[in-house]
This record gives structure tokens, C-alpha cells and sequence, in this order.
């Protein structure tokens, strides 16, 4: 399996922040990337795909990055709404893996 | 829109088996290939198995290799996961999703999840 590790495992910042998660491939995975909010109680929600593909109706203050091993979502200035917990998602081989999740907390 | 709704969660005791069903509305279920992905309480996501469009191919995570099993019915518009010899470690709540359209497998809709409880 494809191991996927997020940094930081928590994270806190402002309203208006610029905000950015990484996330690492064990191996190559091309642009086979994407990345979902969960808030608590709820589904996780499709943000990006492909790395750098923005899903229909999210706010475009999301963005995604990077090829290979090495991706990050950035949120370019920070909203009281981002407040969620962020996964990644390789799809590169059919042992889908997702990464072990970045919580972001609204000082 | 795309609605979909899980049922069958429920507590079970080790060993035990449950069937999980995911009822599919507003798209035409025959043409995507859909997923079972779980989340252990306080815990991350976990892919656990896909069925193909067609239902000929299925492919299932190492952890419910022999265990599980997933299947749909297209008349009824449902996906169902099998789940057999049931583990401690089988706890948490179960979402059925929709990979994308272009075959590609992220997955842009969820259900709202069902929590299955594994404990005597």
C-alpha cells in the first residue's frame, strides 16, 4: 500500500491566514490526488482532484498543488467556516489510502 | 441531486455478520462504480471496497479480504457490503460513495454513514 503522511497533524491560525497542508506519497503517484474537508458528524466533502483540480462549488480560496510524492492544499486567507478536519487521497493504485488527516482549528 | 442513504448499522457481537445498504437516488446508478470507505471512531478514513459500474469487478482492502463482501443491485438503485466474522476492530461508521464519473476513484458524494458497533 501507498503510504500518504499529512504535516502538520494539527494546526491553528486566523481568519485570514494564509494556510498550507502537505501531504507526502510513499511512492510516485503522478497527479492522482485529492483532498476532502470533514467536519464533525458529517461525510467528508470533495475540495480537489487531480491535484490541483478545483470541485464544482467549492470556494476558490482552496487550492491544491504538487506532482510525484509531494502535494499541499493551501487556503489563501483563512474563513471561520474552514474550521474542519483535511484528508488526502492517492488513487494512483487500486489500494486507495488516504492520509492520517490535518485538524485545522480557528484561533 | 445525488442522494445516498445507508442502513443496517447496528451493534453485533465478534463473529457476527451484518449487511450494510446504501439506497442511490438522483443519478443513473448503473453507470458508476461505487465504494464502501469507513472511519473508525476518532480516527481516519479507510478505503474498504469498490464494485465496478457493471458489478463484475470488485476489489477490497487487505483488512476485509475474505470477510466482506460488496455488491449492487441496478433494478433497486442500492449497494450493499456484506460483512462476516465481525472484529472489534471492524467498529465505526461506514459511508457509501460515488467515484467520480470519469472512472477515476475519488469519491465527490457521500452518504451520511452508518455506524456499525462491534462488541459483546
Amino acid at each position: 500500500d501507498i503510504q500518504m503522511t499529512q504535516s502538520p497533524s494539527t494546526l491553528s491560525a486566523s481568519v485570514g491566514d494564509r494556510v498550507t497542508i502537505t501531504c507526502r506519497a510513499g511512492q510516485y503517484i503522478s497527479s492522482w490526488l485529492a483532498w476532502y474537508q470533514q467536519k464533525p458528524g458529517k461525510a467528508p466533502n470533495l475540495l480537489i482532484y487531480k491535484a490541483s483540480n478545483l470541485q464544482s462549488g467549492v470556494p476558490s480560496r482552496f487550492s491544491g498543488a504538487g506532482s510525484g510524492t509531494e502535494f499541499t492544499l493551501t487556503i489563501s486567507s483563512l474563513q471561520p467556516d474552514d474550521s474542519a478536519t483535511y484528508y488526502c487521497q492517492q488513487y494512483d493504485t487500486l489500494m486507495y489510502t488516504f492520509g492520517q488527516g490535518t485538524k485545522l482549528e480557528i484561533k | 441531486q445525488v442522494q445516498l442513504v445507508e442502513s443496517g448499522g447496528g451493534l453485533v457481537k465478534p463473529g457476527g455478520s451484518l449487511t450494510l445498504s446504501c439506497a442511490a437516488s438522483g443519478f443513473t446508478f448503473s453507470e458508476f462504480y461505487m465504494t464502501w470507505i469507513r472511519q473508525a471512531p476518532g480516527k481516519g478514513l479507510e478505503w474498504v471496497a469498490y464494485i465496478s459500474s457493471s458489478g463484475a469487478y470488485t476489489y477490497y482492502a487487505d483488512s476485509v479480504k475474505g470477510r466482506f463482501t460488496i455488491s449492487r443491485d441496478s433494478a433497486k438503485n442500492s449497494l450493499y457490503l456484506q460483512m462476516s466474522s465481525l472484529r472489534a476492530e471492524d467498529t465505526a461508521v461506514y459511508y457509501c460513495a460515488t467515484d467520480h464519473l470519469s472512472g477515476y476513484h475519488f469519491f465527490d458524494h457521500w452518504g451520511q454513514g452508518t455506524l456499525v458497533t462491534v462488541s459483546s
